[in-house]
C-alpha cells in the first residue's frame, strides 16, 4: 500500500543550527501539506501545495521557515535557524486532490528536538 | 474563525465495552466536511471516518460510528466493542467544503484500553 514517506525520524539539533526535513507523497498526489504538532496539540497547517504552487502559507513563520516543491512532487522544509519553540512532530499529508471529500494521507512524522 | 473543541483529554474504556468521544466546532459555514483522526503510539495519523455536513444520515465506519448534531456543531464518536488495538490519540477535524483542503485539528483526546 502506497505511503506518505519522511526524512529523518528524528532529528535533534541546537539553537540557532539549520535544519531541513524531506516528503515524499504518495504517487499522483497534487496536494501537498506541511503541519507543525506541538506535544499535546493538534496538527496546525503550516503550508500546502498544489502541485509546485504554494496555496496556503498563512500560519508559515516565514522569517526562519521556508518551503519548496519544486518539481510538483517531494518537498522539502527548512528552518533556519532553529529556536527552542520548534521543538515539535512536523507531518506531512498529501491528497489527490486539494479538496472536497478527498482524503488527506499522513506520513509518519519528523520529531524535531532543539537544545 | 473555526475552532475544534475536545474537552476530553483521556477516556479509558475495556475491552468489548463502548467509549464516545466528543467533538464541538464553531463556525458560520452551511457546508463543510468534519473527521475522525487516529494516532497511535509512533505511527502515522489514519482517516477513521468522515461526515459532510450536508449528510442527515450519521456515518458508519465497522464499529465507528458518529453523532453529527447540526444545530448544535457537535461530532461525536463511539467505538464500539473497543480492542487493545483502539488505543490511540484520537483528533476531530474540520474542513470548510470550499477551502484549499485545510484541516484545523482539535487538541485531541486519548484513549486508554483496559483488558
Amino acid at each position: 500500500e502506497a505511503e506518505v514517506a519522511q526524512s529523518p525520524r528524528y532529528k535533534i539539533t541546537e539553537k540557532s543550527q539549520a535544519v531541513a526535513f524531506w516528503c515524499d507523497p504518495i504517487s499522483g498526489h497534487a496536494t501537498l501539506y506541511w503541519y507543525r504538532q506541538i506535544l499535546g496539540q493538534g496538527p496546525e497547517l503550516l503550508v500546502q501545495f498544489q502541485d509546485e504552487s504554494v496555496v496556503d502559507d498563512s500560519q508559515l513563520p516565514k522569517d526562519r521557515f521556508s518551503a519548496e516543491r519544486l518539481k510538483g512532487v517531494d518537498s522539502t522544509l527548512k528552518i533556519q535557524p532553529a529556536e527552542l519553540g520548534d521543538s515539535a512532530m512536523y507531518l506531512c499529508a498529501s491528497s489527490l486532490a486539494r479538496a472536497g471529500r478527498n482524503e488527506q494521507f499522513f506520513g509518519p512524522g519528523t520529531r524535531l528536538t532543539v537544545l | 474563525a473555526q475552532t475544534v473543541t475536545q474537552s476530553q483529554p483521556e477516556m479509558s474504556v475495556q475491552e468489548a465495552e463502548t467509549v464516545t468521544l466528543s467533538c464541538t466546532y464553531d463556525t458560520s459555514e452551511s457546508d463543510y466536511y468534519l473527521f475522525w483522526y487516529k494516532q497511535p503510539p509512533s505511527r502515522q495519523m489514519i482517516l477513521v471516518i468522515r461526515q459532510e455536513a450536508y449528510k442527515q444520515q450519521n456515518a458508519t465506519e465497522n464499529r465507528f460510528s458518529v453523532n453529527f448534531q447540526k444545530a448544535a456543531k457537535s461530532f461525536s464518536l463511539k467505538i464500539s466493542d473497543s480492542q487493545l488495538g483502539d488505543a490511540a490519540m484520537y483528533f476531530c477535524a474540520y474542513r470548510r467544503s470550499d477551502s484549499w483542503g485545510k484541516l484545523q485539528f482539535g487538541a485531541g483526546t486519548q484513549v486508554v484500553v483496559t483488558p
